[in-house]
């Protein structure tokens, strides 16, 4: 059973849109949430990463927002490029746990030209 | 620096044979850890090890053995491969201190037949 729920599975954007990602976790012991991208034929690399005591950390056009309560997180791409199509991954980690990533299943982004 | 390197890209197995996928990396990092990547599943652990001669299965270590003999180097050994193995494996390093990023190789495509 996924621990990290991610939707959607695909997203085509124009560009210059936005592309949203959502994540939900049940497990309030998570302390640590980084979002990965993967290009094809690559490993994923730490795109940008959140701790809940914040509700927003934005990096350039890349902006995490979380809500503790409701155990939810997304990541905004505003003004999407095509050379943002790549696979993104949520992630989360309990502390204690020697940084093991519980992984989301995976939202492959397209972005049109 | 090479950063995390993983050989070989690809390799297809008989089911039943065995072989062992390489990983190594330069960064001087304690920790390493072995994921398999599945459509609409994410990235699961494996194996992990926290240094040298240190190593603890993760949430699919069934079927695969790993060993830490330096810092720099952590194969993944398949003892009998099964189809249910064919994957794309991901090996990742990074400094064992709390929040460091994972830095990921380019991964292993495996096919057993």
């Amino acid at each position: 059973q996924q621990q990290v729920k991610q939707s959607p599975q695909s997203l085509i954007v124009q560009k210059g849109g936005i592309s949203i990602i959502n994540c939900a976790y049940e497990n309030t012991a998570f302390d640590y949430f980084p979002w990965y991208q993967q290009f094809p034929g690559k490993g994923p690399a730490l795109l940008i990463a959140i701790r809940p005591d914040v509700s927003e950390k934005k990096e350039g056009r890349f902006t995490i927002s979380f809500n503790k309560s409701a155990k939810q997180f997304s990541l905004h791409i505003m003004d999407s490029q095509p050379g943002d199509s790549a696979t993104y991954f949520c992630a989360a980690v309990r502390p204690g746990s020697w940084g093991k990533l519980q992984f989301g299943a995976g939202t492959q982004v397209v972005v049109t030209p | 620096n090479a950063g995390v390197t993983q050989t070989p890209k690809f390799q297809v197995l008989k089911t039943g044979q065995s072989m062992t996928l390489q990983c190594a990396q330069d960064m001087n990092h304690e920790y390493m850890s072995w994921y398999r990547q599945d459509p609409g599943m994410g990235l699961r652990l494996i194996h992990y090890s926290v240094g040298a001669g240190i190593t603890d299965q993760g949430e699919v270590p069934n079927g695969y053995n790993v060993s830490r003999s330096t810092t720099e180097d952590f194969p993944l050994r398949l003892l009998s491969a099964a189809p249910s193995q064919t994957s794309v494996y991901f090996c990742a390093s990074r400094f064992r201190q709390g929040g460091q990023p994972q830095h990921f190789g380019d991964g292993t495509r495996l096919s057993i037949l």
